[in-house]
């Protein structure tokens, strides 16, 4: 079954640096993959998804993602963290239509902290 | 437009007891999901329908958890009995249809539960 990796449960970055948050997938066929993210008391909100064509896909609030199979990477990125961007970033997975379950895989999450 | 309600946002009950939590849609949306999120993990899928009709609850684990949703619009997951290990927040979410694996899940506050 599809699956994705995040490693580090807590990230710490300073206003004004790069966000870096790394996600790496399993999947037996090409996947799609999204970023959400939640802040506190609040439900999911999708930041960005990949599913065909272009590799480097943006999303909302300054945030992008790049899809690398031959790394099974989809990292997601942002040039200058900003205090806003505190909260928690899920990675996720599913499968194309006809290649299995299309259940929506969840990452264990990353909370991010950014230090004025 | 309005986003996805649930109802309560908070439950504290103790084991053995029985639960149910709330769930509206956003309209239009064909499709609903129910997940659980244990703390420091990502959403796990419990439940999802299309329409008035189950899609895939493979994970939900029929022995105590029940859902169902009437005229294909709001829904309900009931637990009975409640153990220790359901302490968790509930998520609903929905999208607009099916046909698209890639389609974006729209996510409400969710409902916190304590199991004591």
């Amino acid at each position: 079954a599809q699956s994705v990796t995040q490693l580090g449960s807590h990230v710490s970055v300073s206003e004004g640096a790069l966000v870096l948050l790394r996600c790496n997938y399993s999947s037996s066929v090409p996947p799609y993959l999204f970023w959400y993210v939640q802040y506190p008391n609040q439900g999911l909100q999708l930041l960005l998804k990949y599913t065909t064509g272009a590799t480097l896909v943006k999303g909302i609030n300054g945030f992008e993602a790049e899809f690398k199979k031959s790394e099974t990477s989809f990292h997601l990125t942002k040039p200058s963290a900003h205090m806003s961007d505190a909260a928690e970033y899920f990675c996720a997975v599913t499968l194309p239509r006809g290649y299995g379950n299309n259940r929506l895989a969840f990452g264990k999450g990353n909370q991010v902290v950014v230090i004025p | 437009e309005a986003g996805v309600a649930q109802s309560p946002r908070y439950k504290i009950i103790e084991k053995r007891q029985s639960v149910a939590f709330w769930c509206n849609p956003i309209s239009g949306h064909a499709t609903l999901y129910w997940y659980q999120q244990i703390l420091g993990q990502g959403p796990k899928l419990l439940i999802q329908f299309q329409n008035n009709g189950v899609v895939d609850d493979s994970q939900l684990p029929k022995d105590r958890f029940s859902a169902e949703r009437l005229k294909g619009v709001d829904s309900t997951l009931k637990i009975q009995p409640a153990k220790l290990e359901d302490s968790a927040v509930y998520l609903c979410a929905s999208s607009l249809e099916l046909a698209g694996v890639a389609d974006t899940q729209y996510f409400g506050p969710g409902t916190r539960l304590t199991v004591l």
